[in-house]
């Protein structure tokens, strides 16, 4: 295990609403991405938070949205779902923001019906 | 712009037998790592290894092993001695600022 969990590990949603996805990180590490893996497909990076600020974002729409909390754990928030939202939502932490050693959970899947 | 390929989409052998998966990336930058995990059916990626652009040497780590080659930009994953264990899904990926993943090869090892 790799001491990053995440939470709810199912999930399912309603075109149109919203959703919080949740993830704690490994002890002493102050930086955490998020990256949304559609089936089939390699993990693509939505955005990473570090110190609880953001700290680089890949190409998702504003609708995507986090937080980081003073304890590093993170939320990954989106609105307006879509059905293309649908994928298993994966959080890694890592000691820096070169996350070269970034850990794993083991994933939220968000069914958006 | 980085990207990373692994044209194999899926991969069947039987037990025992040698396999190799490939990964081709492309960047730009001159300093990258380059990584491979494991994802079982779980979903988790499980770390397998990490080589920095200026390490070439080729790594042996119990039956797994890895073939990196800056002049044809690859980092090939071979697994000696297949077990039913090591189904599941692999990926290649590139990190430059943030990490790139190819869209991964199913193994599935056969009893």
């Amino acid at each position: 295990e790799t001491g990053v969990t995440q939470s709810p590990t199912h999930l399912i949603k309603t075109r149109g609403q919203q959703v919080t996805l949740r993830c704690s990180s490994q002890s002493g590490h102050n930086t955490v991405s998020w990256y949304q893996q559609a089936l089939g497909q390699g993990p693509q990076f939505i955005f990473q938070y570090y110190r609880e600020e953001e700290n680089g974002r890949g190409n998702f729409p504003p609708r995507f949205s986090g937080l980081q909390f003073p304890n590093y754990s993170s939320e990954l928030n989106v609105n307006a779902l879509e059905l293309d939202d649908s994928a298993l939502y994966l959080c890694a932490s890592s000691k820096g923001v070169m996350n070269t050693e970034a850990f794993f959970g083991q994933g939220t899947r968000l069914t958006v019906v | 712009a980085q990207k990373v390929t692994q044209a194999q989409t899926e991969i069947s052998v039987v037990e025992k037998e040698d396999v190799t998966l490939d990964c081709v990336y492309e960047t730009r930058d001159t300093t990258y790592y380059l990584f491979w995990y494991k994802q079982p059916p779980s979903g988790e990626l499980v770390f397998l290894i990490r080589r920095n652009s200026f390490d070439e040497q080729n790594e042996i780590s119990g039956r797994y092993s890895w073939n990196f080659q800056k002049s044809t930009s690859s980092f090939n994953f071979t697994i000696t001695a297949s077990q039913v264990v090591d189904s599941a899904v692999y990926f290649c990926a590139l990190w430059a600022n943030n990490l790139f993943f190819g869209t991964g090869t199913r193994l599935t090892v056969i009893p």
